[in-house]
């Protein structure tokens, strides 16, 4: 199994563009969440879902968008990037119900310029 | 701000010791887990435990919560040059079906040779 796929590995960005960053799973999670990590500190929750059509927002959700159209992918949208959103990006799964650890991928490096 | 803080934020041994790590949480939890970053990774779940079990063992881990403390503890005996690495505790903040998970700040272990 190939865990949770993210894509691209690294990204550049001018201020105010827009993309999507990529995540997929193929062990049939039910739980996906995206984090933001900055240089130095812990991992902050942007958005999450429960399952397919089902999302909610994390500790920093301004200026990320997310949809959850099927139970293997949970892509995340920057709308318009901004230097402040430089980061390294996080997906991650896990089964449902509590109880269980979440499968992380391998990141996304971000710079917005 | 973030649910769980870690203690100490940096600790240094040599080889061959016991590494304790700390960590504090502020609301009721249903789980706590704990997850290893080695430089530039993903994260990796080692261990998780639940608000009614107040010790856990896996290998050389071993995990101990307080929920009257909201406070947790990873004991990782006779270190490895391997366990370079941040560990960082993740809680449920109480979220019965465990699907949001928040981060603390994490603590950086470096193993001396």
């Amino acid at each position: 199994n190939a865990g949770v796929t993210q894509t691209p590995k690294f990204q550049v960005l001018k201020t105010g563009q827009s993309m999507t960053l990529q995540c997929a799973q193929d062990m049939n999670h039910e739980y996906m969440s995206w984090y933001r990590q900055d240089p130095g500190m812990g991992l902050r929750l942007i958005h999450y879902s429960v399952g397919a059509g089902i999302t909610d927002q994390g500790e920093v959700p301004n200026g990320y968008n997310v949809s959850r159209s099927t139970t293997e992918d949970f892509p995340l949208r920057l709308l318009s990037a901004a230097p402040s959103q430089t980061s390294v990006y996080f997906c991650a799964s896990s089964r449902q119900g509590g109880g269980y650890g979440y499968t992380f991928g391998s990141g996304t490096r971000l710079t917005v310029v | 701000s973030q649910q769980g803080e870690e203690d100490p934020q940096a600790l240094s041994i040599q080889e061959g010791e016991n590494a304790t790590m700390n960590c504090s949480y502020k609301t009721s939890i249903n789980n706590l887990q704990w997850y290893r970053q080695n430089s530039g990774r993903g994260l990796v779940h080692l261990i998780l435990i639940r608000s009614n079990e107040r010790e856990k063992h896996s290998g050389r881990l071993r995990v101990t919560l307080d929920t009257s403390k909201k406070s947790s503890s990873l004991l990782i005996t006779a270190s490895r040059a391997a366990d370079t690495a941040s560990y960082f505790c993740a809680t449920d903040a109480g979220y019965s079906s465990a699907s949001k998970i928040i981060f603390g700040s994490g603590t950086r272990l470096s193993i001396r040779p």
